[in-house]
């Protein structure tokens, strides 16, 4: 079964900082990853995903994630936070050809002006 | 846009009363979910829906059950709420993966309270 890891349940970082999210997978084969984000109160916005091809993807709201095979890593990165990415952000992965997605548990993330 | 609308935001159960939330897509989707969200869990879920009248446990099924009439809506029940159900509701709807730019769309949450 497919699992999916966020190690960190609460980052701070500060305004105008770059920020690392971690992501790890179990899977047996290459899976299809997500990035989402859900803001207070909100459902989950989609910000980027990874189904093949290049292994550095753009998303919205100047995010990119990084796929590594190797390390079974698909961490999410911004280079300069903004006080309105203060958020929960969910790493989710779906078995290739399935639309189920499995959810990591979430890391929070605060923002100091 | 995909518009996913989730009939209650917040929503105030007896334990024992059947409860139903309601979930209706505009974008013509053919799967549906249901999720609950629980601090420090993340988001489980419990069934899904890739056709009208049809349905699959997802991986907390237990104490619901879902149904699907029309292609836009997907209700989920609690039969018998209990204090252990209180908890965030996610719907959300998607073409099949095979359509490859196509994500899970979410509403905005059900925020149920059993007492």
């Amino acid at each position: 079964a497919q699992s999916v890891t966020q190690p960190d349940i609460h980052i701070t970082v500060s305004e105008g900082a770059s920020l690392e999210l971690r992501c790890n997978y179990s899977y047996g084969a290459t899976p299809y990853l997500f990035w989402y984000v859900q803001s207070p109160g909100q459902g989950l916005q989609l910000l980027l995903k990874y189904f093949s091809g290049d292994t550095l993807v753009q998303g919205i709201k100047g995010f990119e994630a990084e796929f590594k095979r190797s390390q079974s890593s698909f961490n999410l990165r911004k280079p300069s936070v903004h006080w309105s990415d203060a958020a929960e952000y969910f790493c989710a992965l779906a078995r290739a050809g399935s639309y189920q997605l499995t959810f990591g548990k979430g890391t929070k993330l605060s923002v100091i002006p | 846009d995909v518009k996913v609308t989730q009939s209650s935001r917040y929503l105030v159960k007896r334990t024992g009363e059947k409860v139903f939330l309601e979930c209706v897509q505009d974008m013509d989707h053919e799967n549906m979910f249901w999720y609950r969200q629980d601090p420090g869990l993340g988001l489980r879920l419990i069934y899904f829906s890739y056709d009208v009248k049809m349905k699959e446990k997802g991986d907390i099924p237990e104490g619901y059950s879902v149904s699907r009439e029309k292609k836009e809506r997907f209700s989920l029940i609690l039969e018998s709420a209990s204090t252990n159900q209180t908890s965030m509701y996610l719907c959300a709807s998607t073409s099949p993966i095979g359509n490859l730019g196509s994500p899970l769309h979410f509403g905005n949450g059900t925020r149920l309270t059993v007492t």
